[in-house]
């Protein structure tokens, strides 16, 4: 009965691969995010749905896509993996209301590009 | 959204009550103080937030300034489990941040026995 959970929980590949990590929630949330954990630690949001439409999307490179096919599912597929992309990322959720937001996190998707 | 600022490390010892303080003194009217916290190796966790009047639940209270300038994340009694990194951010949830949070580096806490 997990409320956000993400797959894989671990992710090893090769620079210039093309991997994709899901992200699904049971709490009937309307809002869903991708925030990005980088090796110093640094929490930063990446993309944010809200009823399938894209309302956040921050300073990314182009190769990562979200992608957010029903309220309860968003995934990212990153083409053409580098270096840098190792990090963890996590998924959100929340149920959008105005000021009042909580946002409930999945366990995170450790990714390591070699 | 406002910038806080935060002790970068606190120590506890077991059972007595962490002090955690933030500072947001940009804080604008419609803007939230939130607390969330990230145990080591997990996804941050939610504990509480408030607009200006002070908020208990059953994980910790939060107490603000009148002038909302600052304000402490009070845990009454820690335990072992309490150890992880404390992130005040300020925000205006749900409005026209559209839920964005900004983490800073927020307080690595240590409960000792």
């Amino acid at each position: 009965d997990t409320a956000v959970s993400q797959t894989p929980k671990y992710l090893v590949t090769q620079m210039g691969n093309d991997k994709s990590i899901k992200c699904e929630q049971n709490l009937g949330h309307d809002t869903m995010y991708w925030y990005k954990q980088d090796s110093k630690k640094f929490l930063k949001i990446m993309f944010s749905y809200n009823n399938k439409e894209l309302i956040i999307n921050e300073t990314v490179p182009n190769r990562f896509s979200p992608k957010s096919p029903d309220k309860a599912h968003l995934n990212l597929h990153i083409n053409s993996l580098e270096l840098g992309d190792s990090a963890v990322y996590f998924c959100a959720s929340s149920q959008r209301r105005t000021r009042k937001e909580t946002q409930y996190f999945g366990p995170g998707t450790r990714l390591l590009v070699l | 959204d406002a910038k806080t600022t935060q002790p970068t490390s606190m120590d506890c010892a077991e059972g007595r009550a962490a002090n955690l303080p933030c500072n947001h003194s940009t804080i604008s009217g419609n803007e939230y103080v939130y607390w969330y916290r990230q145990i080591h190796s997990q996804g941050p966790q939610y504990i509480i937030h408030g607009l200006k009047n002070n908020e208990t639940n059953e994980m910790a209270s939060l107490i603000i300034t009148e002038d909302r300038k600052s304000s402490t994340l009070i845990l009454p009694h820690a335990t072992l489990r309490d150890t992880a990194v404390y992130y005040c951010i300020v925000t205006d949830a749900g409005g026209t941040s559209y839920g964005k949070l900004t983490f800073g580096q927020g307080t690595i806490l240590t409960v000792h026995p």
